[in-house]
């Protein structure tokens, strides 16, 4: 089973920060947080990772509490193309299985 | 950048047929995933390599065997399809130690 909780869908405008949360109360000291998307029955596109340190790069940014228990992933500037689903895994590093949750249907509205 | 190729794209096949999906891993990526999604579902590991061995394996039915060659491209050969095999089937790459798996396009297999 999934170890991760994500809302079912939500929306956002058009030019705004879609923040996404992810509860993941029991991760252990060793596993990442990994964040995917996968746009209609494309292949899942990689997002972003983190441990313990919030992260940045092009795409998105990551916010992990200090406890760990809970993560948000932020897109800055939101377009119609960012429509998709989005999945919080986590995970002991890249060489184990990643195991999907139903993950967070995001709904850019114009 | 080069990214994971999978062939074919779309593949059609009866019931009780043989089918083998290809998956050539993004260069100097060690290790390969694949992964099963059916309609309206999330997707399901099935097996990995690293290095040319299987290190992890998942809901895999024993119909299915994968291996991955000396080049590192991946094959999953599936036989005695069933009407329930039909779905998209991923194939992911990554270099290990944390760093993230990424992923093809995907074979979509319809089983008529």
């Amino acid at each position: 089973d999934a170890k991760t909780t994500q809302p079912p869908s939500m929306d956002c405008a058009e030019g705004r920060a879609a923040n996404l949360p992810c509860n993941h109360s029991t991760i252990s000291g060793n596993e990442y947080v990994y964040w995917y998307r996968q746009i209609h029955s494309q292949g899942p596109q990689y997002i972003i990772h983190g441990l313990k340190n919030n992260e940045t790069n092009e795409m998105a940014s990551l916010i992990i509490t200090e406890d760990r228990k809970s993560s948000t992933l932020i897109l800055p500037h939101a377009t119609l193309r960012d429509t998709a689903v989005y999945y919080c895994i986590v995970s002991p590093d890249s060489n184990y299985q990643l195991i999907w949750g139903a993950g967070t249907k995001l709904i850019i509205k114009p | 950048a080069a990214g994971v190729i999978q062939s074919p794209r779309h593949l059609i096949k009866e019931k009780r047929e043989t089918a083998t999906l290809k998956c050539y891993p993004i260069p100097r990526h060690d290790t390969v995933y694949w992964y099963q999604q059916g309609p309206g579902q999330d997707p399901q590991f099935l097996i990995s390599f690293y290095e040319k061995m299987q290190s992890d394996k998942g809901s895999i039915p024993d119909r299915f065997s994968a291996q991955q060659f000396s080049d590192y491209h991946s094959e999953l050969n599936m036989s005695s399809l069933e009407l329930g095999d039909s779905a998209l089937y991923f194939c992911a790459s990554s270099t290990g130690s944390s760093q993230p798996q990424h992923f093809g396009d995907g074979t979509r297999l319809s089983i008529l």
